[in-house]
């Protein structure tokens, strides 16, 4: 079974620009969540979609948005970046809640300068 | 607001030593992962227990619902464990069950 993937794997851009993350879950997964990871924050929720609706979000600005398609996949999308957005992003699918076992993509490294 | 306390912060043993990562925190919730991440970024879910033990190989988490407490075991500790490892509890306050993170504990197995 193929994993959780995540594209683009790496990404560079300048503020004030927006960006957008893909990510396909594990077949028959239902739930994405997003998490955003940096040295000074650690891991940090950003939201949870399941069954093309967004169920949970964490405390981030509303520049952070997040959607999924029929077929799960999801996107994330930040709008006029800023130098703080620099991170790792990660997604992880489960059957269901975030109760049930993670399965984590690679992550996308997002700089911006 | 859901505080996950881990320690240590930094862990350097020698390859063959029995290693403990404790994981704290402060209300209640529905369950709790233990995960792994290499250098690169990669995670993987070691573990998801929300009462008792859980063994894979050289691996023990458990949990202790009313002390609010998780360990993570490591038995004969090898270089290939060195990783950092991060305890995340799922908050089941209201309806929501989002991830709530610990800092991370870095391991270093030295041969």
């Amino acid at each position: 079974k193929a994993g959780v993937t995540q594209t683009p794997r790496y990404l560079i851009k300048t503020r004030g620009q927006q960006v957008t993350l893909s990510c396909s879950p594990i077949s028959g997964h239902r739930s994405v969540s997003w998490y955003q990871q940096t040295p000074g924050q650690g891991l940090q929720f950003l939201f949870e979609y399941f069954s093309e609706t967004q169920r949970n979000k964490g405390n981030f600005p509303g520049r952070f948005s997040g959607r999924q398609f029929s077929n799960s996949r999801s996107e994330m999308n930040v709008s006029t970046l800023e130098l703080g957005d620099s991170a790792l992003y990660l997604c992880a699918s489960s059957l269901d809640r975030t109760y049930y076992e993670q399965y984590f993509g690679p992550g996308t490294r997002l700089t911006v300068t | 607001k859901n505080e996950v306390e881990q320690s240590p912060q930094n862990l350097t043993a020698q390859e063959g030593e029995f290693i403990t990562i404790n994981c704290s925190y402060s209300v209640g919730i529905s369950a709790l992962h233990w995960l792994q991440q290499h250098p690169g970024g990669g995670i993987v879910s070691l573990f998801m227990l929300s009462s008792g033990k859980k063994k894979h190989g050289r691996l023990i988490a458990t949990i202790n619902i009313q002390e609010k407490h998780s360990s993570l075991h490591i038995t004969a500790s090898h270089p290939r464990d060195s990783a950092v490892y991060i305890c995340a509890v799922i908050d089941s306050g209201g309806s929501n069950y989002k991830l709530t993170f610990g800092k991370g504990t870095l391991l270093t197995v030295n041969p």
